[in-house]
């Protein structure tokens, strides 16, 4: 089946420093990849859409340019955190849509990567 | 918005039946999803729904739609413990298979033995 993985699974950063994560889409091509965002006990949260080839789609109250995302291939798009700070640790979820959908338009998960921000 | 609802916790004995139940608001959504969250993971898809169906069962999983009343639920039958997670209900906004999934606020399961 689809498979979305996550790199890294957790990172510890100093305050001030930028992290990436990267996702890739394994066993498919994905026009479509989202990031959400995840806090504790609390429900995912769509942060931005990215299409291969352009420009993010940011969500209402997303930094742009904190949150900064590539999807140069169809198979992977990053998440750059810059210049992070504690309030940015949360869990990083990213999700991707297959170049031909089924009707139900199955988005595939990746397993998530843990922010911690000292 | 779209404004997606659910309690946050149940607690069965194995062997049970679960029901786990959602509301959300936009009549126009077409597309109606339940995921399940172990920890420190990301989301697995358990079933969908199509917004003209009523209920659709699969192996121990039945899922309930009520459009009227725009609540969804999620039965799971023979709850193991293996059962225990966090059950999102997702409802893709608007009638297009491309709008975006809101998400509820999950319902933790915690099946006791």
């Amino acid at each position: 089946g689809a498979v979305v993985s996550q790199h890294p699974s957790w990172v510890i950063c100093k305050s001030g420093t930028s992290v990436k994560i990267e996702c890739r889409s394994l066993d498919f091509q994905a026009t479509t990849m989202f990031w959400y965002r995840q806090f504790p006990k609390q429900s995912l949260m769509l942060m931005a859409t990215s299409n291969e080839g352009s420009k993010a789609t940011y969500e209402q109250g997303v930094e742009k340019d904190k949150f900064l995302i590539n999807h140069a291939s169809l198979t992977l798009s990053t998440l750059t955190v810059t210049s992070a700070h504690p309030e940015d640790s949360s869990f990083y979820i990213c999700s991707a849509r297959a170049t031909s959908a089924s009707r139900y338009n199955e988005q595939f998960f990746g397993p998530g990567t843990r922010l911690t921000v000292l | 918005g779209e404004d997606v609802e659910q309690s946050l916790f149940l607690s069965v004995r194995e062997g049970d039946s679960s029901v786990i139940n959602c509301t959300y608001t936009d009549s126009s959504s077409t597309y109606l999803y339940w995921y399940k969250q172990e920890p420190g993971a990301g989301l697995q898809l358990l079933t969908y729904i199509f917004s003209n169906m009523d209920m659709k069962q699969d192996q121990r999983l039945t899922v309930l739609l009520n459009k009227k009343d725009k609540h969804l639920s999620l039965r799971i039958a023979d709850t193991q413990t293996g059962d225990s997670a966090i059950y999102f209900c997702a409802v893709r906004h608007g009638s297009s298979n491309t709008g975006k999934l809101i998400f509820g606020q999950g319902t933790t399961l915690q099946v006791k033995p």
